[in-house]
């Protein structure tokens, strides 16, 4: 039973680039959540997908990042004109449900982006 | 606002001793409660969970943790810490009510080295 697969695992990119990162849920999954892991901090929510639609978008930066979860095929986190800043572990999760009695989030295994 | 707080940067331990590793919370309801662990350059894995019920919650790999109402706390424990235990843990909590409610807050993470 897979569990959430994200691609690519490791992604360098020249300022100015852009960033498409890919994540499929676990199998019987449909929510999907993107968070932002710095160095030396712990991991920042950044946005929350169902199919076809954004729930909440308040963690993501106000310009360059966006997200989505079409009906067909895996979400995308796309960060356009990347700077040095936007250097992180990025990590895709997902769950059956939420909010109801604790559901456990699942994790990727990441996507390190490094700006160069 | 929710938040959790891991006082402890990194924690040292010999290899069969009993290891503690602290998570404080502050949510506005109650909270949902979880540990994570972070082996280095990969993705969380889901430890444990506190939802409701007994105060002292079992996970994988011999891990358990006790919820705390009044000291809001939920401090990680194992009786006999191996070298393989050795890696970054994460607390983070979900406030079980309210807007966001999905949202998990991390910690900054503590790292746990086991000394041989």
């Amino acid at each position: 039973n897979a569990g959430v697969m994200q691609n690519p695992r490791h992604l360098v990119r020249r300022r100015g680039q852009e960033a498409r990162l890919r994540c499929s849920p676990m199998k019987g999954h449909s929510h999907v959540y993107w968070y932002r892991q710095l160095p030396e901090e712990g991991l920042k929510f950044m946005v929350y997908l169902q199919k076809e639609n954004i729930i909440d978008e308040s963690g993501m930066p106000k310009e360059r990042f966006s997200a989505e979860f079409p009906k067909e095929g895996p979400s995308i986190l796309r960060i356009q004109q990347v700077v040095r800043g936007d250097s992180a572990a990025y990590f895709c999760a997902s769950s059956g449900r939420t909010g109801v009695e604790g559901e456990t989030i699942y994790f990727g295994e990441g996507s390190w982006l490094t700006v160069v | 606002a929710q938040s959790v707080a891991q006082p402890e940067d990194q924690v040292n331990v010999a290899e069969g001793n009993p290891l503690t590793v602290k998570c404080t919370y502050s949510v506005s309801g109650n909270p949902y409660l979880f540990w994570y662990v972070q082996y280095p350059n990969r993705g969380l894995q889901f430890l444990l969970k506190y939802i409701t019920g007994d105060n002292l919650v079992k996970g994988s790999y011999g891990f358990e943790a006790e919820f705390n109402k009044s000291q809001t706390s939920f401090h990680l424990k194992k009786p006999s810490a191996l070298v393989s235990d050795s890696a970054l843990y994460f607390c983070a909590v979900r406030d079980r009510s309210g807007a966001g409610s999905y949202q998990l807050t991390f910690g900054k993470g503590t790292k746990l080295s086991v000394i041989p």
